[in-house]
């Protein structure tokens, strides 16, 4: 079935660093892309999302990019606040469907 | 401001307790589901529900049962608890026309011993 793939471990980086987390996917047919975030002791919320081949979801900063020819959807932030540390989450509907297929998450931490 | 919310943000049980969860949305959503998180294993879709008593299997049902008797009312059920599913119990809702747009409450987490 489709299903999303993140890289595996935490990732630790120091305040104002540039964060990159990889997402990559495989589906039959033409998903819809998203990012969550789960920020300590909260429930998972929408951070952004892409529904075609080239749209480039962005939000709070962060941005990602729909690649259909690398099958991914790589987040991106140009400088961490320790205010970002959370859990991410790449996701993505199947073409027709109503439910999400979640990644496993990435942890991140931000030091100051 | 618009929220799910869900009975305990923590509950132990006993082995072969049978235990409820509750989940309440005030968004008038159509769409609610019932995740578990373990580390590792990221978020997996136990139910989900695309309307009042309308209800399908997500894909780890076995062990859990579900009711959604009102609108706004999500309930999951583990007719008897074992330590597997010591866990962390996520419930979402989201618009009928815009399933990926999902607004989480912030977990029960259930201890089984």
């Amino acid at each position: 079935g489709d299903s999303v793939t993140q890289m595996e471990g935490p990732v630790t980086l120091s305040e104002e660093a540039f964060l990159t987390i990889n997402c990559t996917y495989t589906a039959t047919g033409y998903p819809s892309l998203f990012w969550y975030v789960q920020y300590p002791g909260e429930g998972l919320q929408l951070l952004l999302k892409a529904t075609k081949a080239d749209d480039k979801g962005s939000n709070k900063g962060f941005e990602a990019t729909y690649r259909k020819e690398t099958t991914s959807f790589h987040l991106e932030k140009g400088s961490v606040q320790v205010s970002d540390s959370a859990v991410y989450f790449c996701a993505l509907t199947p073409y027709g469907n109503n439910r999400l297929a979640f990644g496993k998450g990435n942890q991140v931490v931000v030091i100051p | 401001d618009v929220k799910v919310t869900q009975s305990s943000r923590y509950l132990v049980k006993r082995t072969g307790e049978k235990v409820f969860l509750e989940c309440v949305q005030d968004m008038d959503h159509e769409n609610m589901f019932w995740y578990r998180q373990d580390p590792g294993l990221g978020l997996r879709l136990i139910y989900f529900s695309y309307d009042v008593k309308m209800k399908e299997k997500g894909d780890i049902p076995e062990g859990y049962s579900v009711s959604r008797e009102k609108k706004e009312r999500f309930s999951l059920i583990l007719e008897s608890a074992s330590t597997n599913q010591t866990s962390m119990y996520l419930c979402a809702s989201s618009p009928r026309d815009r399933a990926y747009e999902q607004y989480f409450g912030p977990g029960t987490r259930l201890t089984v011993t």
